[in-house]
């Protein structure tokens, strides 16, 4: 079945990037009508959505994150990515990415990766 | 934004209770509603979807139902694996968002 693992750097210094990169297994990220999202928790706290991408590209971000936020699609190697950029402290929180549809809401999710943001 | 309003945010219950937790949108979302649970230091997990169907292998015991703005996910007969964090979340419109969570914690 399909499954998602999420990869990057653990640790990143305030005002860069951060980048992460989400692969998919087990099937073709381009297969159905599904979009890619990434998900963060800070800890002990609730889930905030950061945005979709779809295969052929469309996005769509949350707006209190949107001019730091670009997602993009490698169906070469069924890859999605994240870039948050000018990143604070308040950055810092477990990123999930997950598959959602639009009648399903989001059905398959990675284990999450731990991002700290401190210099 | 359409907020999502959970409640209670934390109930106390024993194996075998019937519990129910509550979501409201802060504007009609036909039944674009999913609920997920999350086990500490755990991804969360997808339980219904569409506010009422259970995903694949998702146990009986839990339910959803409701429509427009007023949600429900009831747990029939409490297991001791259902001690964790549900969150809803609607699929609406954008941006996405969830609610604030309901902890289920053993009385």
């Amino acid at each position: 079945q399909v499954q998602l693992q999420e990869s990057g750097p653990g640790l990143v210094k305030p005002s860069q990037t951060l980048s992460l990169t989400c692969t998919v297994s087990g099937g073709s990220i381009s297969s159905g009508t599904y979009y890619w999202s990434w998900i963060r928790q800070p800890a002990g706290k609730g889930l905030e959505w950061i945005g979709r991408v779809y295969t052929r590209g469309s996005t769509n971000y949350n707006p209190s994150l949107k001019s730091r936020v670009t997602m993009s699609v490698d169906t070469s190697k069924n890859q999605f990515s994240l870039k948050l950029t000018s990143v604070t402290a308040a950055d810092t929180a477990v990123y999930y990415c997950a598959r959602g549809s639009p009648s399903d809401g989001f059905d398959i999710w990675g284990q999450g990766t731990m991002v700290t943001v401190s210099s | 934004d359409i907020q999502m309003t959970q409640s209670p945010s934390s109930v106390s219950a024993s194996v075998g209770d019937k519990i129910t937790i509550t979501c409201r949108a802060s504007q009609g979302i036909s039944s674009w509603l999913a609920w997920y649970q999350q086990k500490p230091e755990k991804a969360p997990k997808s339980l219904i979807y569409a506010a009422s169907s259970l995903q694949s292998g998702v146990p009986s015991r839990f339910s959803g139902s409701g429509s427009g703005t007023d949600f429900t996910l009831t747990i029939s007969s409490l297991q001791p694996e259902d001690f964790a964090t549900y969150y809803c979340q609607q699929y609406h419109s954008y941006p996405l968002t969830f609610g604030g969570g309901t902890k289920v914690e053993i009385k």
